[in-house]
């Protein structure tokens, strides 16, 4: 019944390491986002992709690879990972521009800790 | 460029006293604005819209354009209100949209 549904939902690793989060909807939504909050749970947008297309990318490093396979998944790679990359991951997902509330539907979060 | 300003980062109330959560916000265009809240060990959700004008757990916004202002406020606060709110801010650019999050404030109620 979960409609966003991200794993895992904790991971801990080292600094240099290489990891993935992955982030599922059932909603039927064409979009999905990932946003970073940080110790001091400030929200950013990280990225945005509508039916499997990226359209907003915020300046993050080039170290962060979002992948979608279909329009259902969104997944996000972190290579060589540092100290800063600690925080919580949140996706999200929201209907297609004028078929929808403009609300976004967010997952659980997963908390990043790099040792 | 757009953005959202919550002044205060930890705002306490005693139960029963008014609550009012300040957002202002800077958009040249016309904007569309959230109030999202997070409790305890949940997931965001959205509180409410200022385009549904509408009462949700007793909280109401009401989006002020001369001021730029999305207060969100309460009559009386309830320990179950205790969280973390974010007021937002939408906009349509390209086709397609683009939230933007204030910094949050967390209310504490306090019993």
């Amino acid at each position: 019944d979960t409609a966003v549904s991200q794993t895992p939902k904790y991971l801990v690793t080292q600094m240099g390491n290489d990891k993935s989060i992955k982030c599922e909807q059932n909603l039927g939504h064409d979009t999905m986002y990932w946003y970073k909050q940080d110790s001091k749970k400030f929200l950013k947008i990280m990225f945005s992709y509508n039916n499997k297309e990226l359209i907003i990318n915020e300046t993050v490093p080039n170290r962060f690879s979002p992948k979608s396979p279909d329009k259902a998944h969104l997944n996000l790679h972190i290579n060589s990972l540092e100290l800063g990359d600690s925080a919580v991951y949140f996706c999200a997902s929201s209907q297609a521009l004028g078929q929808g509330t403009g609300e976004l539907f967010f997952g659980e979060g997963s908390r990043l800790t790099v040792l | 460029a757009q953005r959202v300003t919550q002044p205060e980062k930890l705002l306490s109330v005693f139960k029963g006293a008014p609550v009012e959560l300040k957002c202002n916000y800077s958009y040249s265009g016309s904007p569309e604005l959230f109030w999202y809240v997070q409790y305890s060990r949940q997931r965001l959700q959205l509180l409410l819209r200022h385009i549904s004008r509408e009462s949700i757990k007793g909280f109401t916004a009401d989006l002020n354009k001369g001021e730029t202002s999305f207060h969100l406020k309460k009559p009386f606060a309830q320990e179950e209100d205790s969280a973390m709110y974010y007021c937002a801010l939408g906009r349509y650019s390209g086709g397609y949209q683009k939230v933007t999050f204030g910094t949050g404030t967390k209310l504490q109620v306090i019993p």
